[in-house]
């Protein structure tokens, strides 16, 4: 059982462009939470999604910032027209429905020039 | 809301030193706590959980105990190896939703 997938691993985008990041969760996992960490900081809760539902997108920022998890397919959160503070570590992380231990994958790192 | 608060870093100890990692939280239920642990370039592995009050976490000589009285679970082993470099997080667990501290960097010197 493969843990949960996250990539690319780096991505470089200049000012403006979009930013997608993708996560596949581990086998028979249909809850998918993403976190921002920024630099020398601990992780941002973003979003929580259930296949083709999002639960609680509480702390992405209102603009710029989408997540889905399509019923196929991996999980998506997408960063239109990227700024310098969006540079981070995005982690994905996945649980089963009814357990509340999270596993997390190896993050992508973002950084905007 | 929830939060958790844990101690500063960096710290830094020499080996078969006893560390200890405090971690207090708030939260207006009854959540699960958890300390992951993040090595350098990795993402976040889960190093033990307690799911109710006076539960022990352990895995690998940590430990953490789960104490209502004082909200608190603070990470302890008794004598840490340089391979227990990392950023050390505790969490907590409610409404399907983790709460994480800001991380306690820890380096061992041999």
């Amino acid at each position: 059982n493969a843990g949960v997938m996250q990539n690319p691993r780096h991505l470089v985008r200049r000012r403006g462009q979009e930013a997608r990041l993708r996560c596949s969760p581990m086998k028979g996992h249909s809850h998918v939470y993403w976190y921002r960490q920024l630099p020398e900081e601990g992780l941002k809760f973003m979003v929580y999604l259930q296949k083709e539902n999002i639960i609680d997108e509480s702390g992405m920022p209102k603009e710029r910032f989408s997540a889905e998890f399509p019923k196929e397919g991996p999980s998506i959160l997408r960063i239109q027209q990227v700024v310098r503070g969006d540079s981070a570590a995005y982690f994905c992380a996945s649980s089963p429905s009814i357990s509340n231990e999270a596993f997390f994958g190896q993050g992508t790192r973002l950084t905007v020039v | 809301g929830d939060s958790v608060t844990q101690m500063e870093g960096p710290v830094t100890l020499s080996e078969e030193a006893f560390l200890t990692i405090n971690c207090t939280y708030t939260a207006t239920g009854y959540p699960s706590l958890f300390w992951y642990v993040q090595y350098p370039g990795e993402g976040l592995q889960l190093l033990l959980k307690a799911t109710k009050a006076d539960d022990k976490g352990s895995n690998k000589g940590f430990e953490a105990t789960y104490r209502k009285e004082t909200t608190s679970f603070h990470l302890e082993k008794g004598s840490v190896q340089v391979s227990d470099s990392a950023v050390y997080f505790c969490a907590l667990s409610q409404n399907e939703k983790l709460t994480f501290g800001t991380g306690t960097r820890l380096t061992i010197i041999p």
